[in-house]
């Protein structure tokens, strides 16, 4: 299993301004994810981030959007760039460790844009 | 490409009813199989998880579920429903390769009556 912890675990942004979201993993792993959860909906898959190398975006979402960074094989960072209302959502973290296929979650972040 | 499918958004139960909740799912070899349970304001917590032998598999919480091949179905049960249990449950595909290509359905809302 794996601990993933997310912060800010909420927040409440001004219209234009950005906002990183860290993730941390107690363990190393191989890719982390990025998803999105808007109000009352399923999960969407945002990026995929592997360490070394360029995060690879779902389409519908862009770099410019949403930068990723991932320096090492346990840490990786999300920033939502010049936020609008109808980016506000729960951005949750996620990564497999080990062989097992299952994902395991952070708690997520919730950013409300005003 | 792989899809999951809930049939239901909304069920409400009695405490102490059963449950069974449906999901259906679409991939083109053998899936990995999760059931995933969000309580408000929370992440995603693994319930039971389907990579293959026994076709009925136990859970934490007391939920099983078990995988029907030939209907594509992988429905998630509890014998006796308790308050706790109100939540938001997805059902989930994978491929097994470290996270990747990771489908969730829509979910399914159960709310319990005391």
């Amino acid at each position: 299993s794996a601990v993933i912890s997310q912060k800010p675990s909420r927040d409440i942004c001004q219209r234009g301004t950005s906002l990183t979201i860290q993730c941390q993993v107690d363990s190393q792993v191989t890719m982390m994810f990025w998803y999105r959860q808007q109000p009352g909906q399923s999960l969407t898959l945002i990026a995929t981030a592997n360490q070394g190398s360029e995060a690879t975006y779902e389409s519908g979402f862009v770099i410019d959007k949403f930068p990723i960074s991932r320096p090492n094989l346990t840490f990786s960072t999300l920033t939502v760039s010049n936020m609008s209302p109808e980016d506000s959502s729960i951005y949750l973290c996620s990564a497999e460790t080990g062989r097992t296929g299952e994902l395991f979650f952070g708690e997520g972040s919730r950013l409300t844009v005003l | 490409a792989q899809s999951v499918t809930q049939p239901d958004i909304h069920i409400t139960v009695s405490e102490g009813a059963s449950l069974e909740l449906r999901c259906n799912y679409s991939y083109g070899a053998t899936p990995y199989l999760f059931w995933y349970v969000q309580s408000p304001g929370q992440g995603l917590q693994l319930l039971l998880k389907y990579f293959s032998g026994d076709t009925l598999v136990q859970g934490i919480k007391g939920f099983e579920a078990e995988f029907k091949r030939s209907q594509s179905s992988f429905n998630l049960r509890k014998p006796s429903v308790h308050w706790s249990d109100a939540a938001e449950y997805f059902c989930a595909v994978g491929a097994g390769n470290y996270g990747q290509n990771f489908v969730f359905g829509p979910g399914t809302r159960l709310s319990v009556l005391p």
